[in-house]
C-alpha cells in the first residue's frame, strides 16, 4: 500500500511566484512527516518535519508545511520561489505500525524555476 | 559535528562482480538505513539497523545485505551484480531513540555503475 503520495512529479514555477508541492499520506494514526530535498549528484537533505506538534511547521530556505489531518495532506509551500530552490523534494513518512523506524518515502517533485 | 560520510563516491564494476560499500553515520547515531535510488524507481529502501541487528529489511533479493560494527558505522554488499544494479546507494543516520520520530541524515551517496 502507498503510504505517500506525490502529485506532480514535475512542477514549474516562475522566479518570485509561490511553490506548492502536493503530499498525501495513507495512515488512520497521524504519522511522523518530512520534507527532503536533493540537489543533482547530493543525497536528501532535512527540510522540514512534523512530529505532532503544530500543525504549521518552519523549515530552511524559507519553506513551510502545513499538517491537516482531514484531507490526510502535508503539502509544501514557498512563497516566493528563488532559482536555487530547483531540486528534487520529497515527502517522507515514518511511525506507521509495525514498521519501526522505516521511512516511506514519496515519488519525488522535480521543481524547475523558470526566471 | 560531521555529517554522514560515504565511501567510496563513485564505483565501476563488471557484472558478476560484488562490492562493497561503507557509511559512517552522524557521532552519536545508532540506526543506519540504506537506500537504492533509481530514475525509474526512485527511493527504495533496502534494511535498516540499529546497535548491530537488522531491524527493518526491503524487498530485495538476498544479494544484497548488510551489517553494522560496534562503532555504527555500516556496511552494504552486493553480490553478483546485475545491470539493473547501478544506481545511487544512499545511507543515512538517525537517533532512533524513540521510533519515528527522529530525522534521518543523507550521506552524499555513491553511485554504482555495473557494465
Amino acid at each position: 500500500a502507498q503510504s505517500v503520495t506525490q502529485l506532480g512529479s514535475h512542477v514549474s514555477v516562475s522566479e518570485g511566484a509561490l511553490v506548492l508541492l502536493r503530499c498525501n499520506y495513507s495512515s488512520s494514526v497521524p504519522p511522523y512527516l518530512f520534507w527532503y530535498v536533493q540537489y543533482p549528484n547530493q543525497g536528501l537533505q532535512l527540510l522540514l518535519k512534523y512530529t505532532s506538534a503544530a500543525t504549521l511547521v518552519k523549515g530552511i530556505n524559507g519553506f513551510e508545511a502545513e499538517f491537516k489531518k482531514s484531507e490526510t495532506s502535508f503539502h509544501l509551500t514557498k512563497p516566493s520561489a528563488h532559482m536555487s530552490d530547483a531540486a528534487e523534494y520529497f515527502c517522507a513518512v515514518s511511525g506507521l505500525a509495525n514498521t519501526g523506524n522505516q521511512f516511506y518515502f514519496g515519488t519525488g517533485t522535480s521543481l524547475t524555476v523558470i526566471p | 559535528k560531521a555529517g554522514v560520510t560515504q565511501t567510496p563516491r563513485y564505483l565501476i564494476k563488471t557484472r558478476g562482480q560484488q562490492v562493497t560499500l561503507s557509511c559512517s553515520p552522524i557521532s552519536g547515531h545508532r540506526s543506519v538505513s540504506w537506500y537504492q535510488q533509481t530514475p525509474g524507481q526512485g527511493l527504495q529502501f533496502l534494511f535498516e539497523y540499529f546497535s548491530e541487528t537488522q531491524r527493518n529489511k526491503g524487498n530485495f533479493p538476498g544479494r544484497f545485505s548488510g551489517r553494522q560494527f560496534s562503532n555504527s558505522r555500516s556496511e552494504m554488499n552486493v553480490s553478483t551484480l546485475e545491470l539493473g544494479d547501478s544506481a545511487l546507494y544512499l545511507c543515512a543516520s538517525s537517533l532512533s531513540l524513540n521510533v519515528g520520530t527522529y530525522e534521518q541524515y543523507f550521506g552524499p551517496g555513491t553511485r554504482l555503475t555495473v557494465t
